[in-house]
């Protein structure tokens, strides 16, 4: 069965750098959902996308932002980035409420 | 505000030991609560999701059940592969809204 695919699974940048974290959901799924984990941490919300359009937001700083695309992959965009930011970046798909399935996530290391 | 609680933090069996993860929530509105094993660097994992009190699900050595206030995974004869952190989640009622709220985990050692 297909899953979640995120890139790439690893990333190093330097502090001040911009990266960008893609995510394909699982076919049909139609929400899209990302999670910061950091050492020792749960997963914690960032945002969601409903169809294209965002449905939530969490605890995501405004250097981040995030769109869904037509083909329903996301993107995660981190600017100005902080040795804080180094965690497990994860992206989960659903149908409606159902199905709720993670990625293996990006190990994003900031230096 | 959602809230998730775990306990214990961590938990070390023997194998063949069995025993039970606690996780007790507040939502408004509960939708679903979830349990997902989680290994080392790597995406949680779908075990089981729990609507309603009194609905129990089982899957292999693992059984989950629910109440208005908390859930509890039990680990029957538990083996050194179920060594994992269990993670406990919630998802609230509301439409378009299906963001999950974690617990921090219990990590399970199972020793040969």
């Amino acid at each position: 069965a297909a899953g979640v695919i995120q890139s790439p699974r690893h990333l190093i940048k330097e502090k001040r750098e911009t990266a960008t974290l893609k995510c394909y959901p699982i076919p049909r799924h139609d929400t899209v959902y990302w999670y910061q984990q950091g050492p020792g941490q749960d997963p914690q919300f960032l945002i969601s996308f409903y169809e294209k359009m965002q449905s939530d937001k969490g605890s995501i700083p405004d250097r981040f932002s995030a769109q869904q695309f037509s083909d329903y992959h996301s993107e995660l965009n981190m600017s100005s980035l902080e040795l804080g930011d180094s965690a497990l970046y994860f992206c989960a798909s659903s149908l409606q409420a159902d199905g709720y399935t993670f990625g293996s996530g990006t190990r994003l290391t900031v230096v | 505000e959602d809230q998730v609680t775990q306990s214990p933090e961590a938990l070390r069996l023997q194998e063949g030991e069995s025993s039970s993860l606690n996780c007790s929530y507040t939502v408004s509105g509960l939708r679903g609560l979830f349990w997902y094993r989680q290994d080392p660097g790597k995406g949680p994992e779908f075990l089981f999701t729990l609507y309603s009190a009194g609905e129990e699900k089982e899957k292999e050595r693992l059984k989950a059940t629910l109440t208005k206030k908390e859930s509890f995974l039990h680990i029957t004869a538990p083996k050194p592969e179920d060594s994992a952190t269990y993670l406990c989640a919630v998802q609230a009622g509301g439409y378009s809204n299906y963001k999950l709220t974690f617990g921090k985990g219990t990590l399970l050692t199972v020793n040969p």
